[in-house]
């Protein structure tokens, strides 16, 4: 059972737009929620990461919105540039231990 | 210049052989995963170690085998009973106090 379900699987915008992905959890232990940047051939590098007291986060041109309730988080990324192209993937994890990881969107920027 | 450095970034594999991945950090971090990448699928954990010669299976764990002798080195052998090894492997280390994930670069295996 996918522990974090993580949508679109695939998202093209124009450059300048605000590309949004979405996840989704069910256990309620989760407290940590890193979000990924990965090029092809490497290795993925944290983005930005929030934890459950908070709603919101901004880092750069980067936002993470948190709904504690509905047991959802989301990326934005502002002002969009064909730099920002990559595969994006959301995780959560309890206490730092074991970490759970969507399946990935693959984020097209058109210059 | 810290980090987490795997090798080789290649490896080709015929049926049938035992193959050995390096991992290796430099952030006197206590934590190691090892996490198996197909596309489509995400990252899946094989194994994690929170601790010098302990470690604990994840989700994928079946044909594979770690090792964790020193705190900097966590390396993963994938075995001939691993049915469909060919996939991007990756390892972590994590910082216990941010819980900061963070990446080696990967190491693409090919069994022939």
């Amino acid at each position: 059972q996918q522990q974090v379900k993580q949508s679109p699987q695939s998202l093209i915008v124009q450059k300048g737009g605000i590309p949004i992905i979405n996840c989704a959890y069910e256990n309620t232990a989760f407290d940590y929620f890193p979000w990924y940047q990965q090029f092809p051939g490497k290795g993925p590098a944290l983005l930005i990461a929030i934890r459950p007291d908070v709603s919101e986060k901004k880092e750069g041109r980067f936002t993470i919105s948190f709904n504690k309730s509905a047991k959802q988080f989301s990326l934005h990324i502002m002002d969009s540039q064909p730099g920002d192209s990559a595969t994006y993937f959301c995780a959560a994890s309890t206490a730092g231990n074991q970490f759970y990881f969507g399946t990935g969107t693959s984020l097209t920027v058109i210059p | 210049d810290g980090g987490i450095t795997q090798s080789p970034k290649y490896l080709f594999r015929k049926e049938g052989q035992n193959v050995t991945l390096s991992c290796e950090q430099n952030l006197n971090h206590d934590a190691m995963y090892w996490y198996r990448q197909d596309p489509g699928q995400g990252l899946r954990l094989i194994y994690y170690s929170q601790i010098v010669n302990d470690f604990q299976k994840g989700d994928i764990a079946e044909g594979y085998s770690v090792s964790r002798e020193k705190k900097e080195s966590f390396p993963l052998t994938v075995t001939s009973a691993q049915k469909n090894p060919t996939a991007f492997y990756l390892c972590a280390s994590r910082n216990g106090y941010t819980d900061t994930q963070y990446f080696g670069p990967g190491t693409r295996l090919t069994v022939l």
